[in-house]
């Protein structure tokens, strides 16, 4: 089962470049997530979307825009990317927002 | 504002033995709580979870214990195995909020 797919597996960018990571969930889960993880400050919600047509912000939100045209698809767009974007980016996802979240294997993205 | 805190970066513990996991939370809100564990290179992946109206929850190995008056939780991974070793993160939600994560702890089973 593949559950959760994100791409790419790791990208390195230019600042001031713009890049879409992509994920995709095949369980038909309502709610999807993006995640950034640093070194001791965990996982923090950059952008939410409670089911498709919706999304909203979450504690990191700045520098980034989603959109959720359908079910499976919830892509994380960076517009002009800047170094201290570098991150490990999980996306998950959720039969509700109030149910277990499931996550991606993770972008890794250095941004020089 | 850190709503769910992990207070321990890191903790090594003998093949075998206990270990035990600390979470705290601020938030008195929050009544559904999980642990995730990490592995390098991978995901987060679901591990346990507690509802705020149980006070334990046990899964083989894994026991999540939740003290909501000292807004605290717990896991307990007994007998600890190398296999074990990631990072584990404890995270919180309630009806009216997303789920919030702690900064993790990473364990180190030694043989």
């Amino acid at each position: 089962t593949a559950g959760i797919t994100q791409a790419p597996t790791s990208q390195i960018l230019a600042a001031g470049r713009s890049m879409t990571l992509r994920c995709t969930q095949d369980m038909r889960h309502n709610a999807m997530y993006w995640y950034r993880q640093d070194l001791g400050l965990g996982l923090r919600l950059i952008h939410y979307s409670n089911t498709a047509g919706t999304t909203g912000k979450g504690e990191v939100p700045d520098g980034y825009s989603v959109s959720r045209a359908n079910t499976d698809d919830f892509p994380l767009t960076l517009a002009s990317a800047v170094p201290s974007q570098t991150s490990v980016y999980f996306c998950a996802s959720s039969r509700t927002v109030q149910e277990t979240q499931y996550f991606g294997p993770g972008t890794r993205l250095l941004v020089l | 504002d850190q709503q769910v805190k992990q207070n321990s970066p890191s903790l090594s513990v003998q093949e075998g033995r206990i270990s035990i996991l600390n979470c705290d939370y601020t938030n008195s809100m929050f009544d559904y709580f999980l642990w995730y564990k990490k592995y390098p290179a991978e995901g987060p992946t679901f591990l346990i979870s507690i509802s705020s109206i149980k006070d334990k929850n046990e899964d083989g190995r894994f026991t999540v214990f939740l003290n909501k008056s000292a807004k605290h939780l717990s896991l307990h991974i007994v007998p600890s195995q190398p296999g074990d070793s990631a990072v584990y993160f404890c995270a919180a939600s309630g009806t009216a909020s997303k789920l919030t994560f702690g900064t993790g702890t990473r364990l180190q089973v030694t043989l």
